[in-house]
């Protein structure tokens, strides 16, 4: 069975904190794809990032970095330096060669920075 | 990178009616599916619709409650029949754009139409 855990239902935290979100997948696949999306209040959801199996280089974009551990079955999320906008709820989510593309979603994780 | 609009945005509809939703897409596409997010929840596929072919539903989605439409490869609808309260969510339609190792790119997504039933 393909699933998505995101074990953090909401976390809190300060401007300027670090932050790192939680993502556990399963799959019997060998080849699958692994994303971010953050929706803010405002509803829409925005891509973050897409990783596939083969690929297990962390990655990150200014503020952003992920780290992609098959051994764990794991992507996590950071956010460093965290900031009022990053307020949001983030997705992570599972596709996988056969099924379509089709994306498996993970239940979330709502963030709120504090000023 | 494909940019998705869906109408209308938002709507309050009375149960028992039925509200037919729009997805056009600015480039053509193969496939676009249709997600629900029900208030506080994750999102879930409802279905996958390919050009030509009949949509192909997930499990807990039937066809007579959300029949939707492909006519080209640019649009898709989406309809929801006889509407209970508990169809209120938000419905997004989804497109995906191909790298050339022939894996997924990018899922993009809509704005989502927000829907209230009364």
């Amino acid at each position: 069975a393909q699933k998505v855990t995101q074990a953090q239902t909401e976390i809190s935290v300060v401007e300027k904190e670090d932050v790192t979100l939680d993502c556990v997948y399963e799959t019997r696949d060998t080849t699958y794809y692994l994303f971010w999306y953050k929706q803010p209040p405002s509803g829409e959801l925005v891509f973050l990032i897409r990783r596939n199996s083969f690929d297990e280089q962390n990655e990150i974009s200014g503020r952003y970095s992920w780290n992609f551990q098959k051994s764990t079955s794991s992507f996590n999320f950071t956010i460093t330096a965290s900031q009022v906008v990053d307020s949001a709820v983030y997705f992570c989510a599972l596709t996988f060669s056969g099924g379509y593309n089709k994306l498996i979603f993970g239940a979330g994780t709502r963030l709120a920075v504090h000023p | 990178s494909a940019v998705i609009s869906q109408k209308p945005s938002r709507d309050i509809c009375q149960r028992g009616t039925s509200l037919t939703i729009q997805c056009q897409v600015d480039s053509q596409v193969t496939m676009m599916f249709w997600y629900r997010q029900q208030p506080g929840q994750s999102l879930t596929l409802i279905a996958t619709a390919n050009q030509g072919s009949e949509a192909t539903y997930e499990s807990g989605f039937v066809i007579d409650k959300f029949p939707i439409s492909r006519p080209n490869l640019t649009f898709s609808t989406l309809t929801v029949s006889n509407m209970s309260p508990e169809d209120s969510s938000i419905y997004l339609c989804s497109v995906e754009d191909w790298d050339v190792a022939g894996g997924p790119y990018e899922q993009y997504f809509g704005p989502g139409t927000r829907l209230t039933v009364t």
